[in-house]
């Protein structure tokens, strides 16, 4: 199993630009999730998903958009970008269905906003 | 807001020695999960504690957990150069309905440097 993958690793962007992060996980869980973390910060969650077709919002959302057609992808779209945007953003996935509780993360996507 | 407060920010300790990392947070939660982050990495799942917890061990480490002071504790043991990275605490709420489920808050971590 390849986990969670992310691409791109790195993106340089100008202010107003957009674009999408993407994750894909073949582990079939339910559970995906972003997260953005900044220095100091920890990590926080953007948006998550418990499933194909059902998104929600986490602690920080405004400025990002997510879909999940399939159980596999969960893309992170950022509508117009902005230099508080930088960070390094993480997909992680999670098997709702079991006693497991961890959390897998892929290995993350450094975002520069000009 | 962060959910967690860990201390200290960073520690710096020679191999062989042991590291201990303090989490505190404000809500209920369901469970208490450490993660490593090497430099640059993703996070790496360590270990989970429930609430009903008070102490688990893998390996290594050890954690522990008092919700009457809503804090945990990791200890790293005979600390290793490879044990260089930096540690989270992270916690999944109780929330009613279910609504922190699978949600993870996480503390700002320790950075550990472990020197040969």
């Amino acid at each position: 199993n390849a986990g969670v993958t992310q691409t791109p690793k790195f993106q340089v962007l100008k202010t107003g630009q957009s674009m999408t992060l993407q994750c894909a996980q073949d582990m079939n869980h339910e559970y995906m999730s972003w997260y953005r973390q900044d220095p100091g910060m920890g990590l926080r969650l953007i948006h998550y998903s418990v499933g194909a077709g059902i998104t929600d919002q986490g602690e920080v959302p405004n400025g990002y958009n997510v879909s999940r057609s399939t159980t596999e992808d969960f893309p992170l779209r950022l509508l117009s970008a902005a230099p508080s945007q930088t960070s390094v953003y993480f997909c992680a996935s999670r098997d709702l269905g079991g006693p497991v509780y961890e959390q897998y993360f892929g290995p993350g996507t450094r975002l520069t906003v000009t | 807001s962060q959910q967690g407060e860990e201390d200290p920010q960073a520690l710096s300790i020679q191999e062989g020695e042991n590291a201990t990392m303090n989490c505190s947070y404000k809500t209920s939660i369901n469970n208490l999960q450490w993660y490593r982050q090497n430099s640059g990495r993703g996070l790496v799942h360590l270990i989970l504690i429930r609430s009903n917890e008070r102490e688990k061990h893998s390996g290594r480490l050890r954690v522990t957990l008092d919700t009457s002071k809503k804090s945990s504790s990791l200890l790293i043991t005979a600390s290793r150069a490879a044990d260089t990275a930096s540690y989270f605490c992270a916690t999944e709420g109780s929330g009613a309905g279910g609504t922190s489920y699978g949600k993870l808050t996480f503390g700002q971590g320790t950075i550990l440097t472990v020197h040969p």
